[in-house]
């Protein structure tokens, strides 16, 4: 399975909103709704920010939100905090107990 | 706090075997599948397969299968990940991660701390 396309880099200004794509194919982003995203900072463990697209789990701040349109999916911070810099990581069911991961994309926040 | 405890870092030479272990806690483990997750220096995050800790079913990804096998040890609230074969490409460190039973997509909501592994 092919993996998902994510941009190197994203910025963004403390207080600004700054959004995140993950590009997938009909296989997996197009044909499920369970997209999700991680965080991870330098030499830690990632932690799931978003998950089924749109849902945040318990303690995520409701700056971070989801969506999807397509076989594009997209993760957004509203409200960017220095806290928020960070590696960012989307991932995708494909069938058949298979999950992608995106190539990453790297949050600054100037 | 729900915890899930890596072993630690491990040098293999080529052609050895790993095996890593992940200890859960504060949580009941028979509940939740666990997955296994690698990432290279530098790359992006890599599925590798997972149990289903109740029954040991496991699943596992296409590039791995034939050389990955994940077991439990329910009375040690333990899985494990054995490796075959290392290849320099192996170098990573390996994540476990528990299984969310919020979605039936594969999402893990805790994480273990990592296990460098250098193959050299």
């Amino acid at each position: 399975q092919s993996a998902l396309t994510q941009p190197p880099s994203a910025s963004g200004s403390p207080g600004q909103s700054v959004t995140i794509s993950c590009t997938g194919t009909s296989s997996d982003i197009g044909a499920y709704n369970y997209v999700s995203w991680y965080q991870q900072n330098p030499g830690k463990a990632p932690k799931l920010m978003i998950y089924d697209v749109t849902e945040r789990p318990s303690g995520v701040p409701d700056r971070f939100s989801g969506s999807k349109s397509g076989n594009t999916a997209s993760l957004t911070v509203s409200g960017l905090q220095a806290e928020d810099e960070a590696d960012y990581y989307c991932s995708s069911y494909a069938g058949s107990y298979n999950l992608v991961f995106g190539g990453g994309t790297k949050l600054t926040v100037l | 706090q729900v915890q899930l405890i890596q072993s630690g870092a491990e040098v293999k030479k080529p052609g050895a075997p790993l095996k890593v272990s992940c200890k859960a806690s504060a949580y009941t483990f028979t509940n939740y599948g666990m997955h296994w997750v690698r990432q290279a220096p530098g790359q992006r995050l890599e599925w590798m397969g997972r149990i289903n800790t109740g029954n040991g079913n496991t699943e596992y990804s296409q590039k791995m299968q034939g050389r990955v096998t994940i077991t439990r040890d329910t009375s040690a609230s333990t899985v494990y990940m054995e490796l075959s074969s290392l290849k320099s490409e192996d170098t990573a460190v390996y994540y476990c991660a528990r299984e969310s039973l919020s979605s039936s997509g594969l999402v893990m909501d805790v994480w273990g701390q990592g296990t460098k592994l250098t193959v050299s």
